[in-house]
């Protein structure tokens, strides 16, 4: 079974300072990693992901995770935040090809970006 | 627009009812799951189909929980006898078979019991 700690449910800073939204995430078989961003009012959108290889990912706009096996850690950063960044972030696991096909959420972060 | 649709987007009903919502995944996805989202909480899944066949149950799925997807496209899933408990957004999404496949999320349905 898997399973994913956000450790924070509320992340407020100020426009143009860098964030990190944190997960943990246990599972007892290899996974894929992935970050959601959900905006008011619209459906779940995959943000970026960790399949295999590099394990530093970026997504278009600005955000990056990197995969830490050791600390089974998938952090999400952006060195300056916009407001247009407010919304809530889900870590996602999923197990490896041989596992189910079911996505583990963990509870959400919210950011927010004040002026 | 090609992505995920879902309808009815709200549904209010009495406890004790039943209700029946439906998804219609992007055409070309082979997969489509279902999962329940509760207020402060990530989705939480419920089922899923590989085409026509479900694959694949949570225990979060009581019997009073049923999905369809009879010609493998479109999605139902019904709740019979509804409680309160029941109130959530449903979310549909899909996805091809396959190795890291990414789900494309639907806006959801967003039912409140009474």
């Amino acid at each position: 079974a898997q399973s994913v700690t956000q450790l924070d449910s509320q992340v407020p800073v100020f426009e143009e300072a860098p964030v990190e939204l944190r997960c943990n995430y246990s599972s007892s078989v290899s996974v894929y990693l992935f970050w959601y961003v959900q905006y008011p009012n619209q459906g779940l959108q995959l943000l970026l992901k960790y399949l295999s290889g590099s394990t530093l990912v970026e997504s278009i706009n600005g955000f990056e995770a990197e995969f830490n096996k050791s600390q089974t850690s998938f952090h999400l950063r952006k060195p300056s935040v916009h407001i247009s960044d407010t919304a809530e972030y889900f870590c996602a696991v999923r197990g490896g090809e041989t596992s189910g096909s079911r996505l583990t959420f963990g509870e959400g972060t919210q950011l927010t970006v004040n002026p | 627009d090609t992505g995920v649709s879902q309808d009815p987007r709200h549904k209010i009903t009495k406890r004790g009812q039943n209700v029946t919502f439906r998804c219609d995944p992007i055409s070309e996805h082979n997969r489509l799951y279902w999962y329940r989202q509760t207020l402060g909480q990530g989705p939480e899944f419920l089922t899923y189909f590989q085409n026509e066949a479900q694959l694949e149950k949570s225990r979060l799925l009581s019997d009073r929980f049923s999905a369809e997807r009879p010609k493998g496209s479109f999605s139902t899933l019904e709740i019979q006898r509804t409680e309160q408990g029941d109130s959530a957004m449903y979310l549909c999404a899909s996805s091809f078979s396959g190795r890291g496949n990414e789900q494309f999320f639907g806006p959801g349905t967003r039912l409140t019991v009474l």
